[in-house]
């Protein structure tokens, strides 16, 4: 499979939990990657290797997998949290990145 | 720091080709697993144009492969992507980013983007 599948918005109360989830065949073979794109700003990377966090990144952040889906789950989001996710794997052959399409997060 | 700085000429017009170079600091450029650009047109998500791996070896987006060519400069410690037959649909952020912490796949630093328009 080429794509990645993720649904466009969610929205969590200040404090909650949210998942985010990202769906794709590759995923089964590959790890996902998780990037945040606050507005305005490039992209940073906040979960690699499925559930890894990169130096800076608070614990709130983590990562999962399980057959062909992989998650993003904020654990009692901040406001700073609002922004647009996009999950990131590779596709059957390895060799071609893949993004899906964006989570739009809303902090209520 | 490790930094990265697109360049690029801002405005391109329709069947001319683009080139953007993406300038790295704090670290050299041979070193890294690959770098690779992404760019995202306004108001829509990331597209991945290719990645030019430590070895040479290139790999592209199939949907841009007959425009694209990606090539490293270790000399100038610089990468740069070319996209030939721009139309409008090319109007986008372009983004560098490389993979230069272990951090398996992923693309850990990226340049702040550039804005290319494609118009007459």
């Amino acid at each position: 499979s080429s794509e990645l599948t993720q649904d466009s918005a969610v929205s969590v109360a200040l404090g909650q939990t949210v998942r985010i989830t990202c769906h794709g065949d590759s995923l089964r073979s590959y790890s996902a990657s998780w990037y945040q794109q606050k507005a305005g700003q490039a992209p940073a990377l906040v979960i690699y290797g499925i559930k890894n966090r990169p130096s800076g990144i608070p614990d709130r952040f983590s990562g999962s997998s399980s057959g062909n889906t992989a998650s993003l789950t904020i654990t009692g989001a901040q406001a700073e949290d609002e922004g647009d996710y996009y999950c990131n794997s590779r596709d059957s052959s390895g060799n071609l990145v893949l993004f899906g399409g964006g989570t739009k997060v809303t902090v209520l | 720091q490790v930094q990265l700085q697109e360049s690029g000429p801002g405005l391109v017009k329709p069947s001319e080709t683009l080139s953007l170079t993406c300038a790295v600091s704090g670290y050299s450029i041979s070193s890294a697993y690959y770098w690779g650009w992404i760019r995202q047109p306004p108001g829509k998500g990331l597209e991945w144009i290719g990645s030019v791996y430590h070895s040479g070896t290139t790999y592209y987006n199939p949907s841009l492969k007959s425009r694209v060519t990606m090539s490293v400069d270790t000399s100038k410690n610089q990468f740069s992507v070319k996209l030939s037959s721009v139309t409008a649909a090319d109007t986008a952020v372009y983004y560098c980013a490389g993979n230069i912490s272990p951090t398996g796949t992923s693309f850990d630093h990226w340049g702040q983007g550039t804005l290319l328009t494609v118009s007459s």
